[in-house]
């Protein structure tokens, strides 16, 4: 079974604060995702890593970073957490020559 | 124009009911569909995929595609109270990696 793990389910943080969120996936996939999801807003793309080290930046990357360091470990980086960032954040991951996508359980995160 | 559109919703159903879900898309490149279900608090999870024009039928659930109408569907029969949830569309188009989900519409199946 594919295994997408996220660092934390829960996350309370101050503004200003430097937030990192860490993704894990067990299943040696090349591409990894960063998604926040609000309501009426549904599921936005922040940024995607096709290999280690490569990043690309998705619809709303304004406010974030990246970092794939190792092709299992994804991370997602708020330079400096604002209250607009308070969201359910998802990773998911992917092999290339597969449709199916797995998603981690999310962490919501909230920015006081 | 959104590049996926789902209806609005949300759609309640009685048990036993087939509930209709549909969603657009705008780009006629796209290649893959999806449909993902999401229950509350729980992350998404992928329930049927269609590439080609036509129906593709999978249990209970059959996914519907025409792309000369840009127009994805999602048929539920028999519906379940355990099938309300959240269903998201998604597309990807050909050469890119990325999925292009629409807002989702919130399905209830009543007893």
């Amino acid at each position: 079974d594919v295994k997408v793990t996220q660092s934390s389910r829960y996350l309370v943080k101050r503004t200003g604060e430097k937030v990192f969120l860490e993704c894990v996936q067990d299943m040696d996939h090349e591409n990894m995702f960063w998604y926040r999801q609000d309501p009426g807003l549904g599921l936005r793309l922040i940024y995607f890593s096709y290999d280690v080290k490569m990043k690309e930046k998705g619809d709303i990357p304004e406010g974030y970073s990246v970092s794939r360091e190792k092709k299992e470990r994804f991370s997602l980086i708020l330079e400096s957490a604002s209250t607009n960032q308070t969201s359910m954040y998802l990773c998911a991951s992917r092999t290339g020559g597969q449709e199916t996508q797995y998603f981690g359980p999310g962490t919501r995160l909230l920015v006081l | 124009q959104k590049e996926v559109e789902q209806n609005s919703g949300p759609l309640s159903v009685p048990e036993g009911a087939i509930a209709s879900l549909n969603c657009t898309y705008s780009d006629r490149v796209s290649q893959s569909f999806f449909w993902y279900r999401q229950y509350s608090g729980k992350s998404p999870e992928l329930i049927m995929s269609i590439y080609s024009n036509g129906d593709k039928e999978d249990g209970r659930f059959t996914a519907q595609l025409n792309k000369a109408s840009q127009y994805v569907s999602l048929l539920i029969r028999d519906s379940q109270p355990s099938d309300s949830a959240t269903y998201l569309c998604a597309v990807r188009k050909g050469g890119s990696e990325k999925l292009v989900f629409g807002k989702g519409m919130k399905l209830t199946v009543n007893p």
